[in-house]
């Protein structure tokens, strides 16, 4: 069955250093995957999309993830963090051409530092 | 280009009474629509989605409803709230274009039962 993990609940970062948030999925076939990102009190925003192509996938607000398929991985990354990006962030991956749910990570809460 | 509305923002409701969430979608045609609960410091838990009007799948027994009157209109409901339906709601549309679309959310209804 296709599962999404992201291993970190909380991270902390200090203003201005680089991130990443780890992704790890189990999907059979070639998978769609997703970044959201969700400020407090607020719906989720999608930073970011992989369906097939270039590894390396631009996002909104600066973000990038790179998709390593030896690895099941899809990791988000931000070179220079701002306090702005304090939410938590969602990865979740697509359950297929015929079902119409996505598959979610339980999400990692993103804290900067000043 | 498409929006997502959802309403109301808040809403506090004591033990026993009714509930009707509301959320329309426009800018698109025969979307598929979702309803969504966070519980405090969780992640997803999708509560109903649909394909079409009047087509409805539920994905956790519980004392809720759903219901999809027109294309575009998705309303959630309870006849008798329970102190466990207290939460944040997300509705959610994607593009009918089969499965593995991007989800897109509206601002969410969070829901306090006293």
């Amino acid at each position: 069955a296709q599962s999404v993990t992201q291993p970190d609940i909380h991270i902390t970062v200090s203003e201005g250093a680089s991130l990443e948030l780890r992704c790890n999925y189990s999907y059979g076939a070639t998978p769609y995957l997703f970044w959201y990102v969700q400020s407090p009190g607020q719906g989720l925003q999608l930073l970011l999309k992989y369906f097939s192509g270039d590894t390396l996938v631009q996002g909104i607000k600066g973000f990038e993830a790179e998709f390593k398929r030896s690895q099941s991985s899809f990791n988000l990354r931000k070179p220079s963090v701002h306090w702005s990006d304090a939410a938590e962030y969602f990865c979740a991956v697509g359950a297929g051409r015929s079902n119409y749910q996505l598959i979610w990570g339980a999400g990692t809460k993103l804290i900067i530092k000043p | 280009s498409q929006t997502i509305h959802q309403w109301p923002a808040t809403l506090v409701q004591p033990v026993g009474s009714p509930l009707s969430l509301e959320c329309t979608v426009e800018g698109t045609s025969n979307p598929n629509l979702y309803w969504y609960r966070q519980a405090a410091g969780r992640g997803l838990q999708l509560l109903f989605y649909s394909i079409g009007i009047d087509q409805i799948s539920s994905e956790v027994p519980q004392n809720l409803s759903a219901s999809r009157p027109q294309d575009r209109q998705f309303i959630l409901s309870s006849k008798k709230l329970l102190l466990s339906d207290s939460g944040f709601y997300l509705c959610a549309w994607s593009a009918d274009r089969g499965g593995n679309q991007p989800q897109h959310f509206g601002d969410g209804t969070r829901l306090s039962i006293l």
